[in-house]
This record gives structure tokens, sequence and C-alpha cells, in this order.
């Protein structure tokens, strides 16, 4: 499976749209990107997932550069209860097996 | 739906003694994961079953652990004999199919003295 790079952390105002980037750049064809996010002391919770068009669902938008090298998770009017460790993984294949690695700590600020 | 159901919430044990981390997948899921999360290591995914079926169990750490899952709706992680360094969150996931996204537990937290 294709390696994710993301910012350990960031910081975001209450209100207002929290992007979140991600590069994969060694994503192959079959590969999603999936989006999950852990809130203190509770299990990860999924977000988004996509292929190569742009995804939107009640939590967030997801959006996937044309070359599929990199992907932006948006929140787009962040509150405090979104504060969370923001995972990006890639996977596919033959098998949903998803690596964690150790995401953005994004830190909704009041 | 009540979701991944994991018990118990918090165990605490003396090293040595075995320990036994319970999970009842969402209904309807094919798939079964154990993850493990500690500070250093992040979430570890130990071992995944497709249909009641360990399919890749390359990741549980040593043969002091083992799972099973005998049925559709129940699953155990068993560690024998534990260890001071097994301390950790264990989770549980489940997914519909192999595209699904996965649904994980709350998880147990195990501390070995």
């Amino acid at each position: 499976d294709a390696k994710t790079t993301q910012p350990p952390s960031m910081d975001c105002a209450e209100g207002r749209a929290a992007n979140l980037p991600c590069n994969h750049s060694t994503i192959s064809g079959n590969e999603y990107v999936y989006w999950y996010r852990q809130i203190h002391s509770q299990g990860p919770q999924y977000i988004i997932h996509g292929l190569k068009n742009n995804e939107t669902n009640e939590m967030a938008s997801l959006i996937i550069t044309e070359d599929r090298k990199s992907s932006t998770l948006i929140l787009p009017h962040a509150t405090l209860r979104d504060t969370a460790v923001y995972y990006c993984i890639v996977a596919g294949g033959a098998t949903n097996k998803l690596i964690f690695g150790t995401g953005t700590l994004l830190a909704v600020q009041p | 739906d009540a979701g991944v159901i994991q018990s118990p919430r918090h165990e605490v044990t003396e090293m040595g003694q075995e320990v036994t981390l319970r999970c009842k997948p969402i209904s309807g899921h094919d798939y079964l994961f154990w993850y493990r999360q500690t500070m250093m290591r992040g979430l570890e995914l130990l071992i995944y079953f497709n249909n009641n079926v360990p399919i890749d169990d390359s990741g549980m750490p040593e043969d002091r652990f083992s799972a099973k899952m005998p049925n559709a709706s129940f699953s155990t992680l068993k560690i024998q004999p534990s260890e001071p360094r097994d301390s950790a969150v264990y989770f549980c996931a489940s997914s519909l199919n192999r595209y699904s996204p996965l649904h994980f537990g709350n998880g147990t937290r195990l501390t070995v003295t």
C-alpha cells in the first residue's frame, strides 16, 4: 500500500474551514484515499473516501488532485468537537486492510 | 445498530496472567480487525478475519498472542502470558465487505503490571 505524508499538527479557528492536506505520490490506480479521525479516548471514526473524483458527505469534502498524488480533507465549519487526530490512508486492491500513520492533530481554537 | 462492542473497557492484570479481550462486530459485517495502539507505535493492525477465517496475522507480535472468531458475532484476542509491554489500547473493527469503511469499537485499555 502507498505511503502518505501529513503535517503533524494544525490549528483552525472555530467556525472556519479546516483544510487538511495529504501527500500520496506513490498511489497506484486501484488504491482509494480514506480519511478517518480519532477523538481522544475513542476508536477511529470513518469520515470519507474516494478514488479519483471529489467526494462530499455530511461530515466533510474530499478533494483529490487530478494526478491523484495528493488530497485535501475539508471540514467546512470546524467546531471544538472536531479537535482530533486525522488520518489519511491509501489502500485498495484485494483487501481493505488499513495501515494507519501518525496523522495530523487538528486543534480547533475558540 | 449498537456498533462494534468491546469488553471489558479497562483491564488491569499482573504479568504472567492470561488476558482475554472480546469483540462483537456489527451484524452482517464480513470482516473483523484487531488493532493495538500505543504512544510509541501508534495504531498497528494485528490480525483480520473474513467470514470468520483468519486472513492475515502477520501483525501479531508473538506466539503469546492468539485470536479466534468462532462465529460471525464474536471474536476474542488472548494474551498468554501477559507482559508489561503488552499494555496498550486494543481496538476491534468490522466492515461490511472489503471496500467498505471500518467501524471501530471504543477499545479495551489493557494495563499489565
